[in-house]
């Protein structure tokens, strides 16, 4: 049950676009389409914005979007706007009633 | 609205025991799976454990397997943590979440649990 990987930090000036990596396992999310996002600000519970890889909830901006290639899926955030300034954090079905989630992405909004 | 309301936590001592609730209401509670999900300080999130809708499947992360237990009373619309053994990793805030398939929909504000000496 190790933690999927991704980088510390990412950032981005207003209106430009940052993409986020989450690399796993063939094991967790090479082996389903269940990765899902989830935004995190200082002292808030998290957020679901991304759902089996690609779908978005009700209500979250389609300036987010998400894929998977492989054992690595992404997060891109497009149009950047200073409230995205956040935590975020994938997750994927690793099999067996298990989840694993990523390490952790800073977004800076310039 | 859906809230997810977690209560119970506090500062104990390692070894000692805690029990975690969190209290439901706004969905159908029954219906959906229930997780305990948990944040370090200033740490990343990580999963803990799962509850089917009725019961019938239980797991946990390899981290808490054999100290915790997860429960949940559909009558009362909520979920239980039981917590043994604690050890000073276990600090962390404690999120409630709910799951209708595999990612995490609802979640509570959290309860932060301490152990220390």
């Amino acid at each position: 049950q190790s933690a999927l990987t991704q980088p510390p930090s990412a950032s981005g000036s207003p209106g430009q676009s940052v993409a986020i990596s989450c690399t796993g396992t063939s094991s967790d999310v090479g082996g389903y389409n269940y990765v899902s996002w989830y935004q995190q600000h200082p002292g808030k519970a998290p957020k679901l914005i991304i759902y089996d890889v690609t779908k978005r909830p009700s209500g979250v901006p389609d300036r987010f979007s998400g894929s998977k290639s492989g054992n690595t899926a992404s997060l891109t955030v497009s149009g950047l706007q200073p409230e995205d300034d956040a935590d975020y954090y994938c997750s994927s079905y690793a099999g067996s009633h298990i989840f694993v989630f990523g390490s952790g992405t800073k977004v800076t909004v310039l | 609205q859906v809230q997810l309301v977690e209560s119970g936590g506090g500062v104990v001592q390692p070894g000692r025991s805690l029990r975690l609730s969190c209290a439901a209401s706004g969905f159908t509670f029954r219906t959906y799976g229930m997780h305990w999900v948990r944040q370090a300080p200033g740490k990343g999130l990580e999963w803990v454990a799962l509850i089917w809708n009725d019961g019938s499947n239980i797991n946990y992360s390899d981290s808490v397997k054999g100290r915790f237990t997860i429960s949940r009373d559909n009558s009362k619309n909520t979920l239980y943590l039981q917590m043994n053994s604690l050890r000073a990793e276990d600090t962390a805030v404690y999120y409630c979440v709910a799951v209708i398939s595999f990612y995490f929909e609802y979640w509570g504000q959290g309860t932060l649990v301490t152990v220390s000496s």
